[in-house]
């Protein structure tokens, strides 16, 4: 199974920046990801890592190390419209075995 | 044309109650799933279904019977529910092929028992 922790909550200033960590223990790693989940609505996809190193797209950018289970979201210049919760997802087994773990989200609040 | 669709929306049922939530995905996904999010916010897998075919089934009492008439449809049955079933349900999807795809969520079903 999988350990998945992220902390439970930040608080960060309009046009800062945030670093989310999550750290996981899987038993067969195939993918991490990054949701973002607004109060009452569904998660939506933000960003998917599988090799080592930094995937950046636009203000979001997501780091992962297989070697130390360990992901990091970065959210840039950020807007009020960020405000929400982060939930980090490891992916374990493949095409039709496929199970989607979550951690219990990490709930940012920015600040004018 | 919405891509994940989930009926209700919300749901509110007395206890010992049978109530389903249907779901239906339009993207030609193949692998469809039951997730469960409790007040604490965490979202935990029930069941996934790929290809109207049972894959994963995490311990979840059979008070729940998952249904799969077509690979669009996931639909979820709960039997004598019971307050601890009070969350929102939600349901994704997914292609199968392709490592790096993501699961398509729908706005989830808030069931309240009472």
């Amino acid at each position: 199974g999988q350990n998945i922790d992220q902390p439970t909550e930040m608080t960060a200033t309009e046009g800062a920046i945030v670093q989310i960590n999550c750290t996981y223990q899987t038993s067969g790693f195939n993918g991490l990801f990054w949701y973002q989940q607004h109060a009452g609505e569904a998660p939506t996809f933000l960003s998917y890592n599988v090799l080592d190193g930094l995937e950046e797209k636009g203000r979001f950018s997501s780091f992962l190390s297989r070697s130390k289970g360990y992901s990091y979201l970065l959210l840039k210049e950020l807007q009020m419209k960020d405000s929400a919760s982060y939930l980090c997802a490891v992916r374990d087994g493949g095409g039709g075995d496929y199970k989607l773990s979550f951690g219990a989200g990490t709930t940012v609040t920015v600040r004018a | 044309d919405t891509a994940v669709s989930q009926t209700p929306k919300y749901l509110v049922t007395q206890m010992g109650n049978d109530k389903s939530i249907k779901c239906e995905q339009n993207l030609g996904h193949d692998t469809m799933y039951w997730y469960k999010q409790d007040s604490k916010k965490f979202l935990k897998i029930m069941f996934s279904y790929n290809n109207k075919e049972l894959i994963i089934n995490e311990t979840v009492p059979n008070r729940f019977s998952p249904k799969s008439p077509d690979k669009a449809h996931l639909n979820l049955h709960i039997n004598s529910l019971e307050l601890g079933d009070s969350a929102v349900y939600f349901c994704a999807s997914r292609p199968i092929t392709g490592r790096n795809t993501e699961a398509f969520f729908g706005q989830g079903t808030r069931l309240t028992v009472v």
